[in-house]
């Protein structure tokens, strides 16, 4: 009953491949988010989704590329990774644009070798 | 852009202390401010939260202070314990933005 659930929880990859990061909640929410975590645990938002479409894009490589099938699913595609790619990538989510909490997930650990 | 949370990256505290984290935010117009917990291989959780019109709330050994003339806001844990051993992150919302911008964080660190 996980609310927002993220596949894979590891991910070990050499440089240039391309991977994908699923993501999906539970929690009815129509919000959806994806942040990176550097190795001194800040966090920068990434991308967020709401009810499928793109309405934040921050300056992100486009190796990066976000889809949204439905409000409860967002994915993330890398291509041709780099080492700097290496961080943990959470999966977020809420309802709406207001002022309220996000709901995370409990991340992956991407490691570019 | 939003800067938030420019300092204290560790706190020491002994178990039973009182803990305060402190943070710091440069946009005069944020008008929701979050606290998370992050532990180790786990995602950031809600602590608690405070909107622009008020100036404290209390949660459960938690309480969240708002100074919004220096652009300050606390978080001060009561009878700290091992469990609250973890990084804390503080994060503003800025009108009508869904985006949430994170501090920098702070790692409590609770001694026996």
């Amino acid at each position: 009953d996980t609310a927002v659930s993220q596949t894979p929880k590891y991910l070990v990859t050499q440089m240039g491949n391309d991977k994908s990061i699923k993501c999906e909640q539970n929690l009815g929410h129509d919000t959806m988010y994806w942040y990176k975590q550097d190795s001194k645990k800040f966090l920068k938002i990434m991308f967020s989704y709401n009810n499928k479409e793109l309405i934040i894009n921050e300056t992100v490589p486009n190796r990066f590329s976000p889809k949204s099938p439905d409000k409860a699913h967002l994915n993330l595609h890398i291509n041709s990774l780099e080492l700097g790619d290496s961080a943990v990538y959470f999966c977020a989510s809420r309802f709406g644009y207001s002022a309220e909490k996000l709901f995370f997930g409990s991340g992956t650990q991407l490691s570019v070798l | 852009g939003e800067s938030v949370g420019l300092h204290l990256p560790t706190l020491s505290v002994q178990e039973g202390d009182n803990s305060i984290i402190n943070c710091a935010y440069s946009n005069s117009a944020s008008d929701y401010f979050i606290w998370y917990k992050q532990e180790s291989g786990k995602g950031p959780q809600f602590i608690i939260d405070i909107r622009s019109n008020m100036d404290k709330r209390q949660g459960q050994r938690v309480t969240v202070l708002l100074n919004k003339t220096v652009k300050h806001l606390s978080l001060q844990i009561a009878a700290t314990q091992p469990g609250d051993s973890a990084v804390y992150f503080c994060a503003v919302i800025t009108g009508t933005a869904s985006k949430l911008t994170f501090g920098t964080g702070t790692r409590l660190q609770v001694t026996l």
